[in-house]
């Protein structure tokens, strides 16, 4: 089956620190992946994506790179920001399913201190 | 840009009483999705819609309707409140089923069973 599984949180990091939150995956297929980010108290963000082995999705500093031989897709930024405080989830999309549903892994919370 | 509205943002419900959480999107997406967000945990599927008039369950559909007379349009009904539904509802849209198509969030309605 498809699922996700993420490093649990809290992570706290101090302004300009490095970050990385680890992310596998188990899917049927060949799956799309995605990270999200969900500010307080607003809907989740689509971040960056990647679709197929080797690809790497980048966007506002933070980069990730779909490793299909390790099945991961772990989310990195090299300095970090108060303003990225929020909780982040990494997501798959199989394109075996008929649906095209996400399946979540269950966030990790990042707080950023100045 | 609207994207994906949701209302009511925030809600309180007693026992047994029934509501309707709207969802609407503008972006002409054939498929939409209802999650629901409890906390610690990732979104889990309750119900979606791959186009006007056809919809199916998600993994955690009891206890909720839903249905799709319009393109634009999910609204997701819950006819006798329970306290284990007090959660986070978040509604989604996506263009098609294509695995590499993000999916866009509504900001969410946090709901309270007491």
């Amino acid at each position: 089956g498809n699922s996700v599984t993420q490093m649990e949180g809290p992570v706290t990091l101090s302004e300009e620190a490095f970050l990385t939150i680890n992310c596998t995956y188990t899917a049927t297929g060949y799956p799309s992946l995605f990270w999200y980010v969900q500010y307080p108290g607003e809907g989740l963000q689509l971040l960056l994506k990647a679709t197929k082995a080797d690809d790497k999705g980048s966007n506002k500093g933070f980069e990730a790179t779909y490793r299909k031989e390790t099945t991961s897709f772990h989310l990195e930024k090299g300095s970090v920001q108060v303003s990225d405080s929020a909780v982040y989830f990494c997501a798959l999309r199989s394109r075996g399913s008929t649906l095209g549903r996400l399946y979540f892994g269950r966030g990790t919370q990042l707080t950023v201190w100045p | 840009n609207a994207g994906v509205t949701q209302t009511p943002k925030f809600r309180i419900l007693k026992i047994g009483q029934s509501m309707t959480l709207q969802c609407t999107q503008d972006m002409n997406h054939n498929y939409m999705y209802w999650y629901r967000q409890d906390p610690g945990m990732g979104l889990k599927l309750i119900y979606y819609s791959v186009g006007a008039g056809i919809t199916d369950k998600g993994e955690v559909p009891n206890g909720y309707n839903v249905s799709r007379s319009t393109t634009e349009d999910f609204p997701l009904r819950l006819e006798l409140a329970a306290p284990s539904q007090t959660s986070v509802y978040f509604c989604a849209s996506s263009l098609e089923e294509g695995s590499n198509q993000p999916q866009h969030f509504g900001d969410g309605t946090r709901l309270s069973i007491l």
